[in-house]
């Protein structure tokens, strides 16, 4: 089955203490993007690839870092995670040539104490 | 950074109405879409425009790029209890590939 998967899919952390939310495809896509959403702001792009090696800054990419080193993962790295980055985290992933038509992961909640 | 001003925030609304929501821009967009989200999942792509003055159809679903690519709206013919949800506009800004803005979202009530 064709699919985004993200994990874990809830996880409650300090702050401080470094951690990383893994998304990974296996549909072969180029193109991965990380979104968080919060109530009343929709979804706000961190940071997207447009293939391997390659990453580039969203509208939000402060306090967080990624790395594409395989086609198929794209992990979300919050180095000293702050109270601020507690939201609803999506990976999506689609064809670098309709990257609009995005895949999305069923969402990490993360929240930080 | 760029925004998407979608309107309205919420609507609700009895089982067999249209419905109507739109995305508006202060720049150019080159692509327009509209996304589907369900309590507790990812956002689903429900249209995709590609060009100025495109108008599109999925089902009971119509989806149309205004002609100044700085804004788009989506009908929903005759609402069925499943249509319940919140509905997102997104885009990518010209000159970015991408880079997708969404907008706030419309969160949609149907009343059976």
């Amino acid at each position: 089955e064709a699919q985004v998967t993200q994990n874990p899919r809830y996880l409650i952390t300090v702050t401080g203490k470094k951690l990383t939310v893994t998304c990974s495809q296996n549909m072969n896509h180029e193109y991965m993007s990380w979104y968080r959403q919060d109530p009343g702001l929709g979804l706000r792009q961190i940071y997207y690839s447009m293939n391997v090696e390659v990453t580039d800054k969203g509208d939000v990419p402060e306090g967080y870092k990624v790395s594409r080193k395989e086609k198929r993962n794209f992990p979300l790295i919050l180095e000293s995670p702050s109270p601020n980055q507690t939201s609803l985290y999506f990976c999506a992933s689609s064809y670098a040539g309709t990257v609009n038509e995005q895949f999305f992961g069923p969402g990490t909640r993360l929240t930080v104490l | 950074g760029q925004q998407l001003n979608q309107s309205p925030q919420s609507m609700f609304i009895q089982e067999g109405e249209d419905v109507s929501m739109n995305c508006t821009s202060s720049s150019i967009f080159n692509t327009w879409l509209w996304y589907k989200q369900d309590p507790g999942e990812g956002p689903v792509l429900l249209i995709a425009l590609y060009k100025a003055g495109e108008l599109t159809s999925n089902g009971r679903l119509t989806a149309q790029f205004g002609i100044t690519r700085k804004d788009s709206f989506l009908n929903i013919s005759a609402s069925i209890p499943s249509d319940v949800g919140i509905y997102f506009c997104a885009g990518h800004p010209k000159g970015s590939q991408g880079n997708l803005i969404f907008g706030k979202g419309t969160k949609l009530s149907v009343k059976p």
